[in-house]
This record gives C-alpha cells, sequence and structure tokens, in this order.
C-alpha cells in the first residue's frame, strides 16, 4: 500500500469490553511502532516490533494492554477490560531498518463510555 | 532520557508573516530530531529532519529549522505563512534508528487572513 493504514478509524465502546486495533504497516518495512496520543498532547511510545519480535514494550501502561505482529506484517494492540481512560487516539508508524524516519498511519481514535 | 519542550501550544501569526516555532530538547547523545505536521482528521506527516548532517534542514511546503547543538534547540521557521499551514506541530527526538520518538506536547498554528 501508499502508507501506514490503521483500523478502525474510530471505535466507540462500552467500559469493560476488549477492543482490537490493527496497524498495517508500509509493505517492506521491518519496524512497528505503536503511540498512544491523548487529547492536547503529543504521542507517547507504548510498544514496538522488528519483525514479529516485539523489542520494547516499556510504554505499555498496564497488562491489559498487550501487542503482536505475528508474520512480521500486521500488527494488532488489544486492551482488555477497556477502561474511560483509554479513551486517545491510538497511532501507528512504520519504518526501514537502519533508518530514522517513522511513517505514520491516521490512527484510530477510541472511546471508552 | 531523551525529552522535547515546544514552547507556546497555540501560535497565531498572519498571512505572510514569518513562522517560529520553537523546540528544544534534551538527549544524553547526539539525537535524531524531527517535525512533524498533523492536519485535522490527517495522520502525522513528515515535514523535516535533522540526522547529522548540516544543521540547516530544509523540509516541505517551504518549512526550514537549524540545529543548535549550544541551544539544544531546532525550532521550525517558514518565512512567510500560508493559510494552508494552520495545523498542528510536533517536534519529536530519538536516540538512534530503532527507537522509540519522544514527542513535545504540539503547537497548534493559526494563520490569520
Amino acid at each position: 500500500g501508499a502508507g501506514v493504514s490503521q483500523s478502525p478509524r474510530y471505535k466507540v465502546t462500552k467500559r469493560g469490553q476488549d477492543v482490537a486495533l490493527r496497524c498495517d504497516p508500509i509493505s517492506g518495512h521491518v519496524s512497528l511502532y505503536w503511540y498512544r496520543q491523548a487529547l492536547g498532547q503529543g504521542p507517547e511510545f507504548l510498544t514496538y516490533f522488528n519483525y514479529e519480535a516485539q523489542q520494547d514494550k516499556s510504554g505499555l501502561p498496564n497488562d491489559r494492554f498487550s501487542a503482536e505482529r505475528p508474520e512480521g506484517s500486521i500488527s494488532t494492540l488489544t486492551i482488555q477490560r477497556t477502561e474511560q481512560r483509554d479513551s486517545a487516539m491510538y497511532r501507528c508508524a512504520s519504518s526501514l531498518p537502519d533508518l530514522e524516519t517513522q511513517y505514520f498511519g491516521p490512527g484510530t481514535r477510541l472511546l471508552v463510555l | 532520557a531523551q525529552s522535547v519542550t515546544q514552547l507556546g501550544s497555540h501560535v497565531s501569526v498572519s498571512e505572510g508573516a514569518l513562522v517560529l516555532l520553537r523546540c528544544n530538547y534534551s538527549s544524553s547523545v547526539p539525537p535524531y530530531l524531527f517535525w512533524y505536521v498533523q492536519y485535522p482528521n490527517q495522520g502525522l506527516q513528515l515535514l523535516l529532519k535533522y540526522t547529522s548532517a548540516a544543521t540547516l534542514v530544509k523540509g516541505i511546503n517551504g518549512f526550514e529549522a537549524e540545529f543548535k547543538k549550544s541551544e539544544t534547540s531546532f525550532h521550525l521557521t517558514k518565512p512567510s505563512a500560508h493559510m494552508s499551514d494552520a495545523a498542528e506541530y510536533f517536534c519529536a527526538v530519538s536516540e538512534s534508528t530503532g527507537n522509540q520518538f519522544y514527542f513535545g506536547t504540539g503547537t497548534s498554528l493559526t494563520v490569520i487572513p
């Protein structure tokens, strides 16, 4: 594809429900990153992968958050037992190996009621 | 630890006037520095980046930024603002390739006709 795609673009869910957010990186991009952006703030790092290996998950706020990238391409960020404080824009980015630029998708706006 | 400070969460300029958006960073190693722009309902788009080559970096849409190590700054400028420049601008720092980005809180630019 031409760029990073994310789905769904908008997700409204009730507190306590699980949600899965999907990221499809640019073809050939080895590294994939997840960020969370609260209203009025800059994106904050959650986790990243090189190929299928999760390299750093230090930004995941608690054990309700998990991510996977089983085949080294598409990634899923899962939030279990959602809470209202999870409401935010979730952004995915990808990059080529050994290059510094990250390319961002349009984001998924999550609203937990 | 790395961090980014963007002074001024909102900046207003008249059409045709100079645009100056400020970014200061902290990093324990020579950083990579980026400016991203976010138009309404769109993803983050790379404007320009500094990766230890020329300290004056030119980006898209007439923007440029100068890396000043002594001031730990990477301010974004454009000589003449255009209405289409109205957007949210984010400064980001990275320690190396394959590392997470640290973003500032963003500056919302308004261009007054």
